[in-house]
């Protein structure tokens, strides 16, 4: 079965550093998401994305988080400068795209900021 | 935009026994309500789903029920098992034609051997 990977699986950085994270979708799946999971709660949309173009970006803290996906395939997720309440679990997922089409979760990246 | 609200968040059972998760939401235009498990460190995964055209949605042990009058929607799962444990969530489109979710909260179940 085909999944989205991400990389990297877990990453420490100290506050006001640069931190970036990857995810390569199901292939053929023109939408994708980065979601974050703050421990104990369920996902929040920080961007989506169809094809290289952002669909929906209203919940991305826009002065520290950026996100991109030049070519419609892979994609970055980038926060500059991390704060302590970065901290939490990004998700990546990806669909085919339509109405009401299933989102394909990868394993995460876990951030932590010291 | 939507809004989910997902109880209880802790559900211990007995193995054996059935579990139910409920879950209202707030936007009577959405029309697709997913459940995702997730285990201890691992992805969301789809268990099962349920358009807003039929009431009731079966897949071997796991069930979800749809009431479209009272916007709620339910997970059940028959026979439990200790495998079972995990968090589980709800979810709804943010808006319609969006394709995209706003996640409950989670229940965390627990199936006791």
């Amino acid at each position: 079965e085909a999944e989205v990977a991400q990389s990297p699986r877990y990453k420490i950085t100290e506050k006001s550093q640069a931190v970036a994270f990857w995810c390569d979708p199901i292939s053929g799946h023109a939408t994708l998401y980065w979601y974050r999971q703050i421990l104990g709660q369920g996902p929040e949309l920080l961007v989506q994305f169809q094809d290289e173009s952002v669909v929906d970006d209203s919940q991305l803290p826009k002065d520290r988080f950026s996100a991109e996906r030049l070519k419609g395939v892979d994609s970055t997720l980038k926060i500059q400068p991390a704060e302590l309440g970065d901290s939490a679990m990004y998700l990546c997922a990806s669909s085919l795209g339509g109405n009401n089409s299933p989102l394909h979760f990868g394993n995460g990246t876990r951030l932590t900021v010291t | 935009g939507e809004n989910v609200e997902q109880h209880p968040s802790t559900l211990s059972v007995q193995e054996g026994d059935s579990a139910v998760i409920k879950c209202t939401y707030s936007d009577s235009a959405s029309n697709y309500f997913p459940w995702y498990k997730q285990e201890l460190g691992k992805r969301p995964q789809l268990i099962i789903d349920i358009r807003s055209n039929v009431g009731e949605k079966k897949d071997q042990r796991i069930a979800v029920t749809l009431n479209k009058t009272a916007k709620h929607f339910s997970l059940h799962i028959t026979e439990t098992q200790p495998e079972d444990s995990a968090v589980y969530f709800c979810a709804a489109p943010t808006q319609t034609g969006a394709n995209n979710l706003f996640f409950g909260t989670g229940t965390r179940l627990t199936v006791i051997p």
